[in-house]
């Protein structure tokens, strides 16, 4: 079946430290990816996707590039700042049309 | 901006009673989806509807766990009785048709004591 394997956390960082969450998936097909936020005591929130190979998700400075020759598809953030403190699921959605989560890295940047 | 609403935000129950719980997904999304989320770890799918029909329940423990989406817009899940691996945070997401992206809502912590 389909699955979704992160970097584990936690991770911890400067503010302006560069930022690299690595994520892997198996699945059949060509599935779509996405990386979702969740904010303390909050639920998800969507913060790129792409869907289909060599496809760049951007959003408020964070990007991830869809990767099938490697079945990859890391975020990574230039510059993070204190408010990017959160845990970042990466996700896919494949043939069978539901969302498969990994399990989560929690992020916290330092000032 | 139109968001998933969810009642409550929080419920305490003690082991082998009800709980409920209430999602309003953006209005015109058809598909609903209701997630358990165990701390530390991602969202599982439980049931998803398409309108007022479940689409999937099969991660559903139909033992205990009823959900019900009456007329195609709000939804709500139960669990009766509830125990205490029960204890997670409930999330409800939404979708329009023939679009990948899904909308959650804040989700409800149940702690079953």
């Amino acid at each position: 079946g389909d699955s979704v394997t992160q970097m584990e956390g936690p991770v911890t960082l400067s503010e302006e430290a560069c930022l690299t969450i690595n994520c892997t998936y198996t699945a059949t097909g060509y599935p779509s990816l996405f990386w979702y936020v969740q904010y303390p005591g909050e639920g998800l929130q969507l913060l790129l996707k792409a869907t289909k190979a060599d496809d760049k998700g951007s959003n408020k400075g964070f990007e991830a590039t869809y990767r099938k020759e490697t079945t990859s598809f890391h975020l990574e953030k230039g510059s993070v700042q204190v408010s990017d403190s959160a845990v970042y699921f990466c996700a896919l959605r494949g043939s069978a049309r539901q969302l498969t989560f990994g399990s989560g890295t929690q992020l916290t940047v330092l000032p | 901006e139109a968001e998933v609403a969810q009642s409550p935000r929080y419920k305490i129950t003690e082991k082998s009673q009800a709980v409920a719980f209430w999602c309003d997904p953006i209005s015109g999304h058809a598909t609903l989806y209701w997630y358990r989320q165990i701390l530390g770890q991602g969202p599982e799918l439980l049931v998803q509807f398409q309108d007022e029909s479940v689409v999937d329940d099969s991660q559903l423990p139909k033992d205990r766990f009823s959900a019900e989406r009456l007329k195609g817009v709000d939804s709500t899940l139960k669990i009766q009785p509830a125990e205490l691996g029960d204890s997670a945070m409930y999330l409800c997401a939404s979708s329009s048709g023939g679009t990948d992206t899904q909308y959650f809502g804040p989700g409800t912590r149940l702690t079953v004591l």
